[in-house]
């Protein structure tokens, strides 16, 4: 059982570079979500799906595009990579049918950007 | 203000001693869920233990349990008989309403467990 797949775990881009980080999950969750984790800090969420077809912005959303075009697949693009963006990126999934229900989290894309 | 309150930045605990880790929450919504995370130095989140707004008794999971008072807003994370491999980051973190699928986290606080 797979669970919740981020590739790739790392990446060195170029500002102004693009680049997509794929996630995807096989336990047939309604839910998705990016987050970005900053050195010392929690997670704050960019993006989040309630299913397919159906994104919206989390807190921090300016930089990112997503789209969610089957339920399996949930991708984040940065169109135009800055160094601020530098970050370790979680993708993560949820069941819609328990609130109880914690959040499976990937291992995480450790991006920086020169 | 923040939704999320973690106050210690940093902890130490004696192996097999219990410790407290602090949450404070803030919302305006009469349902929430409040979650803890750990994360190793491997950097993978994993899942502790969950609480409820309208649960009754307190959570309990293992040696993790949460210590959650509903008036103060705080749900406190304690972990008993403190193990090594405890040593890590650990995260609060709210859900808003039912059915939210955004998650808040605090700034985290860093056990260590000394020997």
């Amino acid at each position: 059982n797979a669970g919740v797949t981020q590739t790739p775990k790392f990446q060195v881009l170029k500002t102004g570079q693009s680049m997509t980080l794929q996630c995807a999950q096989d336990m047939n969750h309604e839910y998705m979500s990016w987050y970005r984790q900053d050195p010392g800090m929690g997670l704050r969420l960019i993006h989040y799906s309630v299913g397919a077809g159906i994104t919206d912005q989390g807190e921090v959303p300016n930089g990112y595009n997503v789209s969610r075009s089957t339920t399996e697949d949930f991708p984040l693009r940065l169109l135009s990579a800055a160094p601020s963006q530098t970050s370790v990126y979680f993708c993560a999934s949820r069941n819609s049918g328990d609130s109880a229900r914690p959040q499976h989290f990937g291992d995480g894309t450790r991006l920086s950007i020169l | 203000a923040q939704k999320i309150t973690q106050t210690q930045p940093g902890m130490f605990v004696q192996e097999k001693e219990a410790v407290t880790l602090d949450c404070t929450y803030d919302t305006s919504d009469q349902s929430y869920g409040l979650f803890w995370y750990k994360q190793p130095s491997s950097g993978e989140m994993i899942f502790l233990i969950y609480q409820g707004s309208y649960d009754e008794q307190n959570a309990t999971e293992g040696r993790y349990s949460l210590n959650f008072q509903k008036a103060r807003k705080s749900a406190n994370l304690v972990i008993s008989a403190s193990q090594l491999g405890d040593s890590a980051m650990y995260f609060c973190a709210m859900r808003e309403g039912d059915a939210g699928n955004m998650l808040t986290f605090g700034g985290g606080t860093r056990l260590m467990v000394k020997p």
